[in-house]
């Protein structure tokens, strides 16, 4: 079993939607959990961040934890057709770049 | 700022042959990591290092692969012999640490193909 799992998808929603992705994970030390957006041909890059349980908003974009159920989300509000990419979940122990451990990202397609 | 600067985009060789690839990480980060990602396992991370020495090196899947950083602007990742199963985008990324430490700051990757 994958420490951390995620639904490849592709999700396809219409422009306007409100989008859920998620993730568990297996290993309950885990305290730092970031979502990653990753365009086509580049690299991932930090949209979300949050310690702990507890929810962050900032803009259209909203991470939830819930450590109790081993689960984290992303919600997009009013989704965008520049919103479609992957999103790859991570986490990881420490407050270190060295022990992230990524999900496999959930493909997103959001239809104009 | 560039960014973290990885060359070349594109490289497909022969199996056998001898593959470097390069990065350039974001001036005054402290921490470079060589990632490696397919569809069957995702984003996984090779090696990484701090202030130039290699700290981790358990994720290179053997020792045809190598990698350096001889400086803080530059390191490369080698593979020899290559072969097939090595076909994946490889991505370099940098940190800065403490503060940032959890915001990885990836190259746009190189995309490797093995004949």
């Amino acid at each position: 079993q994958k420490e951390v799992e995620q639904d490849p998808g592709p999700l396809s929603v219409p422009e306007g939607a409100i989008v859920s992705l998620n993730c568990t994970y297996s290993n309950s030390a885990f305290q730092y959990f970031m979502w990653y957006r990753q365009y086509s041909r580049k690299g991932p890059e930090l949209l979300m961040y949050t310690y702990s349980s507890g929810n962050k908003e900032d803009g259209r974009f909203t991470a939830q934890v819930d450590k109790s159920s081993k689960y984290i989300s992303l919600f997009i509000r009013d989704s965008q057709p520049s919103d479609s990419a992957t999103y790859l979940c991570a986490m990881s122990m420490y407050s270190s770049a060295s022990k992230i451990i990524f999900g496999s990202g959930t493909r997103l397609s959001i239809r104009p | 700022d560039a960014g973290v600067i990885q060359s070349p985009r594109h490289e497909v060789t022969e199996m056998g042959q001898e593959v470097t690839l390069r990065c350039k990480p974001i001036s005054g980060h402290d921490y470079l990591f060589w990632y490696r990602q397919t569809m069957m396992r995702g984003l996984e991370l090779l090696i990484y290092f701090n202030n130039n020495v290699p700290i981790d090196d358990s994720g290179m899947p053997e020792d045809r692969f190598s990698a350096k950083m001889p400086n803080a602007s530059f390191s490369t990742l080698k593979i020899q012999p290559s072969e097939p199963r090595d076909s994946a985008v490889y991505f370099c990324a940098s940190s800065f640490f403490p503060g940032q430490g959890e915001k990885l700051f990836f190259g746009s990757g190189t995309q490797l193909s093995v004949l």
